[in-house]
């Protein structure tokens, strides 16, 4: 069964910190793996989409990495902003023939970023 | 433009109502998503569209029901809902035939009462 775990759950940084999300995922065919960030009652936005041969992409602040060896990818959030608060979910793709591609979440890390 | 747009934004309905959730993007793209999202958890795939045509179907209740009448809209109509299914509906699309990146529109937080 395709799975994707993240840790932790939920964490409290002070502003200008930074801090470091995970995701472990057992997912087949891999695909690519995206971050998203989804403020509360709102849809998720795309932060990095990354591919099997891609180790470290960025996006302003945000770095995420992916070893598809282990498995496992981080997202590493500089110097935060109150406006970080949000979940930050890790999604696997996996393609299904010419449907698309379906998605596998994370159950999301929940970011407080406090003054 | 890489915006999807849902509405309404907020729909309140009884057991007995018959309502519809639209979609709309312009992008191009050939295949779209409804997901259902309750409280502090992650979005769950509902159906998938891909060319007009329903390609996934994750054993959703027949109360819920999607039309795609062309590429650019996406409908799921709601007949006989039950409390329990009170949450937030996504909607998505992406470029078909491929992992390619899906995009989100904001969402309809949807209660019924």
């Amino acid at each position: 069964k395709n799975q994707v775990e993240q840790s932790p759950q939920s964490l409290i940084i002070l502003e200008g910190k930074n801090c470091t999300l995970q995701c472990n995922y057992t997912v087949s065919p891999f695909s690519n793996l995206r971050w998203y960030k989804q403020d509360t009652g709102r849809g998720p936005v795309s932060l990095t989409i990354m591919t099997f041969s891609e180790n470290t992409k960025s996006n302003g602040r945000y770095t995420a990495t992916l070893d598809a060896d282990t498995k496992q990818s981080s997202l590493h959030i500089t110097a935060s902003q109150l406006s970080d608060s949000a979940s930050y979910i890790c999604v696997v793709s996996a393609q299904v023939g010419a449907a698309g591609n379906k998605l596998t979440f994370g159950g999301g890390t929940r970011v407080l970023v406090k003054p | 433009d890489t915006e999807v747009t849902q509405t309404p934004k907020h729909l309140v309905m009884g057991m007995t109502n018959k309502k519809s959730l639209k979609c709309e993007q312009h992008m191009g793209h050939r295949a779209m998503y409804w997901y259902k999202q309750k409280a502090k958890k992650p979005p769950e795939l509902m159906f998938v569209y891909s060319y007009e045509k329903l390609s996934i179907n994750e054993s959703v209740p027949s109360r819920f029901s999607p039309e795609c009448p062309n590429s650019s809209l996406l409908n799921l109509h709601l007949h006989a809902l039950q409390p329990e299914d009170s949450a937030l509906y996504l909607c998505a699309s992406s470029q078909s035939g491929g992992p390619y990146e899906q995009y989100f529109g904001p969402g309809t937080r949807l209660t019924v009462t």
